[in-house]
């Protein structure tokens, strides 16, 4: 089983700014996937950024970045000149990677706030 | 990108119905789709793993008599909630797995159906 540990109930970040967003994992699996998910308040869960396991290399997606620590079991994700936009809940989710999908465990979020 | 749909958005029900939640993947094949439910203020959790033309796979603490799930194609997975009680009032949000081999295959989640038991 994986468990996905986010310890940051709330952050706040000033338009422009740039902002850390900590998540930890516990697993068991060699082979798996981390994925940053954001959920705005339509619910709708928008994929932001994933990392396989086995690659070394910081995923990184235009403002998106992360800093995979995988001796330490980290994943944080960290949003440049951040916009108004991206005010939403975001989710680290960990999953055991298989041919036929992989279902996801999900951390308990992190409420971003953007202020003008 | 792939498109996954779910229907209704939203549901009222009584106490004691049953409700079924249809998940679609619009513009591809999905062999497998995930069910997950939230709770105001709370993460996902997983529900089930739906299989195309196999029984779902329930995660522990869930109960499969209560809540049905039908993978009937590679593009249609329901849920059924029997007897709906107030307790089973939440989010309940489907995922459909687009496989493309390990870099490209991917997990999209449909928009969600609020549903609320009285």
């Amino acid at each position: 089983a994986q468990t996905v540990t986010q310890s940051q109930p709330e952050m706040s970040v000033q338009e422009a700014e740039t902002v850390t967003l900590s998540c930890t994992y516990d697993t068991s699996e060699s082979d798996y996937y981390l994925f940053w998910y954001k959920q705005p308040p339509s619910r709708q869960m928008i994929l932001v950024i994933r990392q396989e396991a086995y690659k070394q290399q910081n995923a990184t997606e235009n403002r998106f970045s992360v800093n995979f620590q995988k001796a330490a079991k980290s994943f944080s994700l960290k949003i440049s000149d951040s916009q108004l936009g991206d005010a939403a809940m975001y989710f680290c989710a960990a999953g055991v990677y298989a041919n036929s999908g992989y279902a996801l465990n999900f951390g308990k979020g992190t409420s971003l706030l953007v202020t003008p | 990108g792939a498109v996954v749909s779910q229907h209704p958005s939203w549901v009222i029900c009584k106490s004691g119905t049953s409700v079924k939640i249809e998940c679609r993947s619009l513009d591809f094949q999905a062999t497998t789709m995930f069910w997950y439910r939230q709770f105001p203020k709370q993460s996902l959790m997983l529900m089930a793993t739906s299989n195309e033309g196999s029984k779902a796979t329930y995660e522990q603490g869930v109960e499969k008599d209560k809540f049905l799930i039908n993978h009937a194609s590679l593009t249609l997975s329901t849920l059924t909630v029997t007897s709906a009680h107030p307790e089973d009032s939440s989010f309940y949000i489907c995922s459909a797995f687009l496989a493309g081999g390990r870099v490209t295959d991917t997990q999209y989640f449909g928009p969600g159906t609020r549903l609320t038991v009285l």
